[in-house]
């Protein structure tokens, strides 16, 4: 299984830019880059999803290594409501392998 | 446009009894795919299924078990309850599947004594 490695956390001052970052070494050629957050008692979130390109959004931009062997989603200027668990995932309908997000960042935004 | 509904919203039940949740996806959408998540494990796939079929499955034993409708409406089983099945089972939905962008429902909270 192709698999992602996140920080446990992360902090943040409000209205400041954010990098979480995400490696993804054993990552194949046909895998898509996702990015998902999650808040307290709601079901995840999709942000952003890429596959060799960087990608922007209203929500954030996703920033993928020439190598795509890594991978950064940007929040260009955090705000409270950022604060949540945010995780990045290999996605491949075609291989059929388990899709699992992990445990993800939890990004602490702070006034 | 109504989101993915998932009922029932809590469940409590005991060791050994079995139980099945139920998942309504977006208009459209075909594929609906079941999570579970706890604190120690996070959030892991469990099955996708599209147009009725099981398509992809993740490494859970098989006392769970899932179908799914020819309206795509989704229902996941689980037998023989154990203790650690004790969690929060999120469902999602999508057009084509699961390498595309996912609707979560709110998920199903289920408590296992």
């Amino acid at each position: 299984d192709a698999k992602t490695t996140q920080p446990n956390s992360m902090e943040s001052n409000e209205e400041e830019p954010v990098h979480l970052p995400c490696n993804h070494s054993t990552i194949s050629g046909t895998d898509y880059i996702h990015w998902y957050r999650q808040l307290p008692s709601q079901g995840p979130e999709y942000v952003i999803h890429g596959l060799t390109s960087n990608v922007n959004n209203r929500m954030a931009s996703l920033a993928i290594a020439e190598d795509r062997k890594s991978s950064t989603l940007i929040l260009h200027r955090a705000t409270l409501r950022d604060a949540a668990v945010y995780y990045c995932i290999l996605a491949n309908s075609n291989s059929g392998y388990a899709l699992n997000f992990g445990k993800g960042t939890s990004l602490l935004v702070t006034p | 446009k109504a989101g993915v509904t998932q009922t029932p919203r809590y469940l409590i039940k005991t060791r050994g009894q079995q139980v099945t949740l139920s998942c309504s996806p977006i208009s459209g959408h075909r594929s609906v795919s079941w999570y579970q998540q706890t604190p120690g494990q996070g959030l892991q796939f469990l099955f996708e299924y599209f147009s009725e079929t099981q398509r992809n499955k993740g490494n859970f034993p098989g006392r769970f078990s899932g179908r799914q409708f020819s309206n795509s409406r989704s229902e996941m089983n689980v037998s023989t309850l154990e203790l650690g099945d004790s969690a929060l089972y999120l469902c999602a939905s999508s057009f084509r599947g699961i390498n595309e962008k996912l609707f979560f429902g709110s998920g199903t909270q289920l408590s296992v004594l």
